[in-house]
């Protein structure tokens, strides 16, 4: 498949540390948010998500952190592996009434150095 | 378990031809489905998504159509491609409306070149 991230903004790491990927969102009223994980010339894989009554979630080596405040969505990466290597979209449910539909971002490609 | 089957997987077209993907979902009824298209180096941006059989909801106007013959049967469709239709077409699907899940689970996608 078509390789993508061409145009992305890149994260650089080292393996073995932690990554933070960040998205901001436009609208205050959307309710529910979701991180994935996107290979070259595959189609995305779920992450984690979380509702905006919650601040932090938490699964396996990954956490999602909900800034509602300054519209700030993050995922953070512990011990960083070469298997991480992909590109990660955030997505919102925008219209908390209209549950059909997540808009995404563009994208951040994380690189990690072996 | 769930799965979603997208095909082709790559399809090289001339302008001017038709189109035609298929995607299908198995192991969940009455799903919500939905196509995506990514064009290289960007994010993923809603074409089409359908609550039900027959009913469709178009995100952006388009040389793109959909449809919904079947519970888990979703279509994607031209009857004259262009050079911009070219990108990676993603189909998905997310639980019906009985509950606040909107995850969406996706195919493994199709490039579409178009020439």
């Amino acid at each position: 498949g078509e390789s993508v991230g061409l145009h992305l903004p890149t994260l650089s790491v080292q393996e073995g540390d932690n990554s933070i990927i960040n998205c901001a969102y436009s609208n205050s009223a959307s309710d529910y948010f979701i991180w994935y994980k996107q290979e070259s010339g595959k189609g995305p894989q779920f992450i984690i998500d979380i509702r905006s009554n919650m601040d932090k979630r938490q699964g396996q080596r990954v956490t999602v952190l909900l800034n509602k405040t300054v519209k700030h969505l993050s995922l953070q990466i512990a011990a960083t592996q070469p298997g991480d290597s992909a590109v990660y979209f955030c997505a919102e449910n925008e219209d908390p009434d209209s549950s059909y539909k997540l808009i995404f971002g563009s994208g951040t490609r994380l690189l990690v150095r072996p | 378990s769930q799965t979603i089957h997208q095909w082709p997987a790559t399809l090289v077209q001339p302008v001017g031809s038709p189109l035609s993907l298929e995607c299908t979902v198995e192991g969940t009824s009455n799903p919500n489905l939905y196509w995506y298209r990514q064009a290289a180096g960007r994010g993923l941006q809603l074409l089409f998504y359908s609550i039900g059989i027959g009913q469709i909801s178009s995100e952006v106007p388009q040389n793109l159509s959909a449809s919904r013959p079947q519970d888990r049967q979703f279509i994607l469709s031209s009857k004259k491609l262009l050079l911009s239709d070219s990108g990676f077409y993603l189909c998905a699907w997310s639980a019906g409306l009985t509950g606040f899940n909107e995850k969406l689970f996706f195919g493994s996608g199709t490039q579409l070149s178009v020439l």
